[in-house]
Order: structure tokens, then C-alpha cells, then sequence
């Protein structure tokens, strides 16, 4: 079946540290992948979105590739600030579907200036 | 409104109570789905409609979850005889189609207590 597996947090780190959060799926055929944010007292936003093998999605300094080979779909940021505290999740469409998402269990950040 | 809004934001209910969550999706989007989101993880899905048929609702828990977009834009998710189990954040999200790959937009859901 289709799953998410995403690093488990907390995750500390300093102002302007290097930010990798791990995300590994399990999914037939070609999903859709995404990262979505929920910043404390919000609900769930977009962050970023690759829809193809390759595919690099960024936005507000966050990036990530898709990679089929390893199955994967890391977050990246250089230099975190502390507004980026937050909870992170990366979900999958799977290919084909009606677009409905499957996440996995969130990674909380907490970045510290 | 430009977002997808639900509410009530939070509410709490006595045991064997029935809710009724409210979820009033983006203007024209197509595709509305419902999420639960326990304590510390992700969501996991409940139901989909498109326009007003309920085409997957392969993810409500029990016989006491039931959902409706009666006329393709405003949806109620009920759930009947609540329990403690039922205690979570239920979120509700809307696109403009329902295709792999189209950015889903989520409310900032109700949180339900159950007591």
C-alpha cells in the first residue's frame, strides 16, 4: 500500500543551522509528493510540491527533489530562522487517485536564536 | 472567504453527545475532503466528494461517522454518540479538481474534546 515515513522529531537547532528533515515512501506507480507546515495555532499550509521524478519543489528557501530511485523527497533549508518553529509533514498523492493525501506523522522544529 | 473555513473552532462534548462540524470550502473548488488528526501525528483521511457525490469514504471509522455535501459546496461531517476515541482535530480541505498533483487547501479545523 501507499505510506509516508518521515523522520521523527523533536529537531532542535540554532538560528541560521542547516535543516534536513528525512522523508522515504512507499507508493505505486508515479505520486504527486509535498511538504506541508503548521505553524503553532494554524492549520495545514502548502510549503512546496514536485508532481515528477526530478522535480525540484521550493519555496521561502525550502527546497526538495523527488527522487524515484531512492524513493525519497527530503527538506532542505540552508539558514533557519526562528519563525520557521513549526510542524512539518510530508504527504503523497498517489497516482491516479481522486487527490487525496496520505502524510506521515509530522516532524516538530523548534529553531532557537 | 478566500479559504477554506470550518467551524465551530473547538468543541466539547459529553460521551454518547452528537456533533455536527460545518466546512465551507474555497468558492468553485470541486473536490472537499475530511481529515482526523489525532494528538502528535498526521492526518489521516475520512471522506471525499466530488461536487456533491461522495465518491470515497473508505476512512470514517464507524457506522457513527457520516458526512454530506448536499449541494455541492457547503459539507457537514456528523458524528453520532460520540466517545473518548472521537477526540481529535477534524480538518476539512478543498481543491479545484480531483486529480493527483492539484494542491489541496486545508481550514484550520475543529478541534473536538469529548468528555
Amino acid at each position: 500500500g501507499n505510506s509516508v515515513t518521515q523522520m521523527e522529531g523533536p529537531v532542535t537547532l540554532s538560528e541560521e543551522a542547516f535543516l534536513t528533515i528525512n522523508c522515504t515512501y512507499t507508493a505505486t506507480g508515479y505520486p504527486s509528493l509535498f511538504w506541508y507546515v503548521q505553524y503553532p495555532g494554524e492549520g495545514l499550509q502548502l510549503l512546496l510540491k514536485a508532481t515528477k521524478a526530478d522535480d525540484k519543489g521550493s519555496n521561502k528557501g525550502f527546497e526538495a527533489t523527488y527522487r524515484k530511485e531512492t524513493t525519497s523527497f527530503h527538506l532542505e533549508k540552508g539558514s533557519v530562522q526562528v519563525s520557521d518553529s513549526a510542524v512539518y509533514f510530508c504527504a503523497l498523492n498517489p497516482w491516479g487517485s481522486q487527490g487525496n493525501l496520505i502524510f506521515g506523522k509530522g516532524t516538530k522544529l523548534s529553531v532557537k536564536p | 472567504g478566500a479559504g477554506v473555513s470550518q467551524s465551530p473552532r473547538y468543541k466539547v462534548a459529553k460521551r454518547g453527545q452528537d456533533v455536527a462540524l460545518r466546512c465551507d470550502p474555497i468558492s468553485g473548488h470541486v473536490s472537499l475532503f475530511w481529515y482526523q488528526q489525532a494528538l502528535g501525528q498526521g492526518p489521516e483521511f475520512l471522506t471525499y466528494f466530488q461536487n456533491e457525490a461522495q465518491l470515497d469514504k473508505s476512512g470514517l471509522p464507524s457506522d457513527r461517522f457520516f458526512a454530506e455535501r448536499p449541494e455541492g459546496s457547503v459539507s457537514t461531517l456528523k458524528i453520532q454518540r460520540t466517545q473518548q476515541e472521537d477526540s481529535a482535530v477534524y480538518l476539512c480541505a478543498s481543491s479545484h479538481g480531483g486529480v493527483s498533483g492539484n494542491t489541496i487547501y486545508f481550514g484550520e479545523g475543529s478541534w473536538l474534546t469529548v468528555v
